[in-house]
């Protein structure tokens, strides 16, 4: 199974700040990747898809970058509806993997 | 947009079985593959199992291989997942989710469900 390593795992942050968290994977997956906020009790929700593509409704202060093993999400001006926890997913493979999960909070 | 309405979830004792259901609304199940994650209490997400969209090809991870089943009903909109042989470690929150094309990997999950609880205990 491939394994994503996501960094950091907190992360304190004030609104109007940029944030950037990173997921690494063991071996190459492409562009083969998501990223997913959460919050307390709630579904996840899609954010990027394919590496670098804005879901639909998204709001653009989320971006998202990368290929082959490093990924990066990056939230312009965070907002206070951007407190929550964020997951990665490669789905690569029949064999899917989450990265541990990021959590941001107020500092 | 679509929504996804899990149920079935509960109290289990170790060994026991229960059957998951997924029924999806507003769009054509039959067009896209579907998965079940979970999430155990506190913990992050981790994947379970998928179905192409005609049901044919499906995948296990390891730790639920030989015990879960996953199918769907295309005809009723409805994906399942049967859990044998539970055990305290399958208990946490069992989300559905879309796979935005026909298979359920290559696809990130577009719609998810607001997830049904498992719990295993004596």
């Amino acid at each position: 199974d491939i394994q994503m390593t996501q960094s950091p795992s907190t992360l304190s942050a004030s609104v109007g700040d940029r944030v950037t968290i990173t997921c690494r994977a063991d071996q190459s997956i492409r562009y083969w990747l998501a990223w997913y906020q959460q919050k307390p009790g709630k579904a996840p929700k899609v954010l990027i898809y394919d590496a670098s593509n804005l879901q639909s409704g998204v709001p653009s202060r989320f971006s998202g970058s990368g290929s082959g093993t490093e990924f990066t999400l990056t939230i312009n001006s965070l907002q206070p509806d951007d407190f929550a926890t964020y997951y990665c997913h490669q789905y690569s493979g029949y064999s899917q993997t989450f990265g541990q999960g990021t959590k941001v909070d107020i500092k | 947009e679509g929504q996804l309405v899990e149920s079935g979830g509960g109290l289990v004792q170790p060994g026991g079985s229960l059957r998951l259901s997924c029924e999806a609304s507003g769009f054509t199940l039959s067009s896209y593959g579907m998965n079940w994650v979970r999430q155990a209490p506190g913990k992050g997400l981790e994947y379970v199992s998928g179905v192409n969209s005609n049901g044919v090809t499906t995948y296990y991870a390891n730790s639920v291989k030989n015990r879960f089943t996953i199918s769907r009903d295309n005809s009723k909109n409805t994906l399942y997942l049967q859990m044998d042989s539970l055990r305290a470690e399958d208990m946490g929150v069992y989300y559905c989710a879309r796979g935005n094309v026909n298979i359920f990997y290559l696809a990130a999950f577009d719609i998810w469900g607001q997830g049904t609880m498992v719990t295993v205990s004596s």
